[in-house]
């Protein structure tokens, strides 16, 4: 079945510092993949997204490319903020598990100024 | 864009009690909607596929006496947690998808019910 490994955190960064999340995939079929952030008591946001190989997907200085060689799908910000402290989720859908999202964990990012 | 209102957003009850979280598509139409579990510090749990006009499906290991899903129009989704107990205690997360929009770019979700059950 699909599945979605994301690094584990807690992750903790000063403000302007560069950031990866890891994130690899198995599923059947072609999916699409997206990143997803939530903010504190409060649901998920889509962030970002790419439905095929070598897509990149972007948003708010986010982004993400589709490698299907390696099966990933690590998320890049060159420099962050504070407000960007939340947990971000990796996940695919699409493929042959059409209509459901398998998360990852979730990965905890806390930014310090 | 498309946004989905979940009510509550928080809600204590006691336990044996029953509670009505409920999911709307404010502008689009949604066939299938889906519900997720969060427990703390965890990932999101698929709950059941809701589908209109139709019985919900099941993830293997969740109890659909326990969860009740009706989603009675295009726009509307609910779920009941019936008898509740503290172990049912969580953060409950409902995801519509816009029919026009296909499943590439349709899952917009809801701003989650906390739910305690005491």
């Amino acid at each position: 079945g699909n599945s979605v490994t994301q690094m584990e955190g807690p992750v903790t960064l000063s403000e302007e510092a560069f950031l990866t999340i890891n994130c690899t995939y198995t599923a059947t079929g072609y999916p699409s993949l997206f990143w997803y952030v939530q903010y504190p008591g409060e649901g998920l946001q889509l962030l970002l997204k790419a439905t095929k190989a070598d897509d990149k997907g972007s948003n708010k200085g986010f982004e993400a490319t589709y490698r299907k060689e390696t099966t990933s799908f690590h998320l890049e910000k060159g420099s962050v903020q504070v407000s960007d402290s939340a947990v971000y989720f990796c996940a695919l859908g699409g493929g042959t598990s059409y209509g459901k999202l398998t998360f990852g964990q979730g990965t905890i990012l806390t930014v310090h100024p | 864009g498309a946004v989905v209102s979940q009510h509550p957003s928080r809600v204590i009850c006691k336990s044996g009690t029953s509670v009505k979280i409920e999911c709307r598509s404010l502008d689009f139409q949604a066939t299938t909607m889906f519900w997720y579990r969060q427990f703390p510090k965890k990932s999101l749990m698929l709950m059941a596929t809701s589908n209109e006009g139709s019985k919900a499906t099941y993830e293997q290991g969740v109890e659909k006496d326990k969860f009740l899903i009706n989603h009675a129009s295009l726009t509307l989704s609910t779920l009941t947690v019936t008898s509740a107990h503290p172990e049912d205690s969580s953060f409950y997360i409902c995801s519509a998808r816009d029919n026009s929009q296909g499943a590439i770019n349709g899952y917009t979700f809801g701003s989650g019910t906390r739910l305690t059950v005491v």
